[in-house]
């Protein structure tokens, strides 16, 4: 098994553009998770969804930030504009269908700057 | 509210052991995590409690007492390859996780 894959692994940009962050999760997993994690604030969970439907983001922190899970397979994170705060280590995390199983697989993390 | 207390560094010795603390307050409990992070690296998934008591797994153990929101993880035989931050993360929810800022582990010679 791959892991939970993520693109790119680091990303620079210039504040006002716009940030795509990319995310495969463990196939056969229902549950995917953003999280940010900065040093001041630790690891922050933006977004979570259930079977591709958004349950919870009360964690983005802004109307800047989107995402999008069109299928199993594929979610993204969307930043516009992008602003130097924003820069930050995005993770997404995977979590398997089954009952009880609460352990959440994290990928390597995006590692986000903007200048 | 959501809050995890955890401290932010600790040194240890080659070979010892280390407890490491966290309190949390959550709004709803479905079950403590401990978190291993080694720098520029993902987390990784080291324990969880959901009852409490003590869960050994190798060198590693994880505690948790319910009533008192209190969970630790013990660290025994102390290698230098355990140098990392290790995160305490609370079930709020049935899927999601709260986070503290994480423990930042040195193990010296």
């Amino acid at each position: 098994d791959a892991g939970v894959i993520q693109s790119p692994r680091h990303e620079v940009t210039e504040m006002g553009q716009e940030v795509t962050l990319r995310c495969k999760p463990i196939s056969g997993h229902n549950s995917l998770f953003w999280y940010r994690q900065t040093m001041m604030r630790g690891l922050e969970l933006l977004i979570y969804f259930n079977n591709n439907v958004p349950i919870d983001d009360s964690g983005m922190p802004e109307d800047r930030f989107s995402a999008k899970m069109p299928n199993a397979s594929f979610s993204t994170l969307k930043i516009q504009p992008s602003e130097p705060r924003d820069s930050a280590v995005y993770f997404c995390a995977s979590r398997p269908r089954l009952a009880g199983a609460n352990e959440q697989f994290f990928g390597p993390g995006t590692r986000l700057t903007v200048l | 509210g959501q809050n995890i207390d955890q401290p932010t560094e600790m040194t240890a010795t080659e070979g010892a052991i280390v407890q490491i603390n966290c309190t949390y307050q959550t709004s709803g409990f479905n079950g403590l995590f401990w978190y291993q992070q080694h720098a520029g690296e993902a987390p990784t998934f080291l324990s969880y409690n959901v009852l409490d008591g003590l869960e050994e797994k190798g060198r590693f153990s994880s505690f948790l007492s319910r009533s008192k929101g209190y969970s630790y993880l013990l660290l025994k035989e102390l290698q230098m390859k355990d140098s990392a931050s290790y995160l305490c993360a609370s079930t709020p929810g049935a899927n999601n996780l709260f986070f503290g800022t994480g423990t930042r582990l040195t193990v010296i010679p």
